[in-house]
């Protein structure tokens, strides 16, 4: 069985960095086919990719926020970390992580998510 | 990066209904186009990979078209249970890119 559960901290300062972790489970981030991404969802918006990685260590970022995350894996603990740095109250929103399939030929899909973290930024 | 581009965003429809979401993508993406239906407070859940593949678990009422750089999800009877909002997603090429959302309202 295939999970993803995100977790991190639920308020964070303006300016602080925020870490936020995806720990999985059900398949390796050691397969070829398996990434994570990273996507977030401000109140009441749409969704909004912002970074993935996968086995190789293949990393891609969000254009407008490149300068302020860093994606990263830890194989043998299952797990991915998301940072963005210098966090601001319009970065308040549900984040979520999700696995990214690349197992069928032609596809690259989202096809299991975790529910979610809810992160408030506020002074 | 890939602009993806939903309409309507938002739609009233009725319990047996046949709806039609629309995705145009700003280039040519080929067939990397996927749908995810949300409901509130909840992770959204993939339908359709592939444009056209549908998800296994996902109902046959759900199936997804392609024209060219246009996508269309077709519910073909609404269920009471279909009622959320639907999400396009391009995976071409990185940056990956969602559409807007269409918001299915009864």
């Amino acid at each position: 069985q295939v999970t993803l559960k995100e977790s991190g901290p639920v308020l964070v300062t303006p300016t602080e960095t925020l870490t936020l972790t995806c720990s999985v489970s059900g398949f390796s981030l050691s397969n070829p086919r398996m990434g994570v991404s990273w996507i977030r969802q401000s109140p009441g918006k749409a969704l909004e990719w912002l970074a993935h990685i996968f086995s190789d260590d293949e990393k891609s970022y969000s254009t407008s926020l490149k300068s302020r995350l860093t994606i990263s894996k830890d194989t043998s603990r299952s797990q991915v970390v998301l940072t963005m740095t210098n966090m601001d109250p319009v970065d308040t929103g549900s984040y979520y992580c999700a696995r990214e399939s690349r197992s069928r030929p032609g596809a690259d899909a989202l096809d299991m998510w975790g529910p979610g973290t809810t992160v408030i930024v506020s002074s | 990066d890939i602009q993806m581009t939903q309409s309507p965003s938002s739609l009233s429809a009725s319990v047996g209904d046949r709806v039609t979401i629309t995705c145009r993508a700003s280039q040519n993406i080929n067939n990397f186009l996927n749908w995810y239906q949300q409901k509130p407070g909840k992770a959204p859940k993939l339908l359709i990979y592939a444009a056209s593949s549908l998800q296994s678990g996902v109902p046959s009422r759900f199936s997804g078209t392609r024209s060219g750089t246009d996508f269309t999800l077709t519910i073909s009877s609404l269920q009471p249970e279909d009622f959320a909002t639907y999400y396009c997603q391009q995976s071409f090429k990185t940056p990956l890119s969602f559409g807007q959302g269409t918001k299915l309202e009864i």
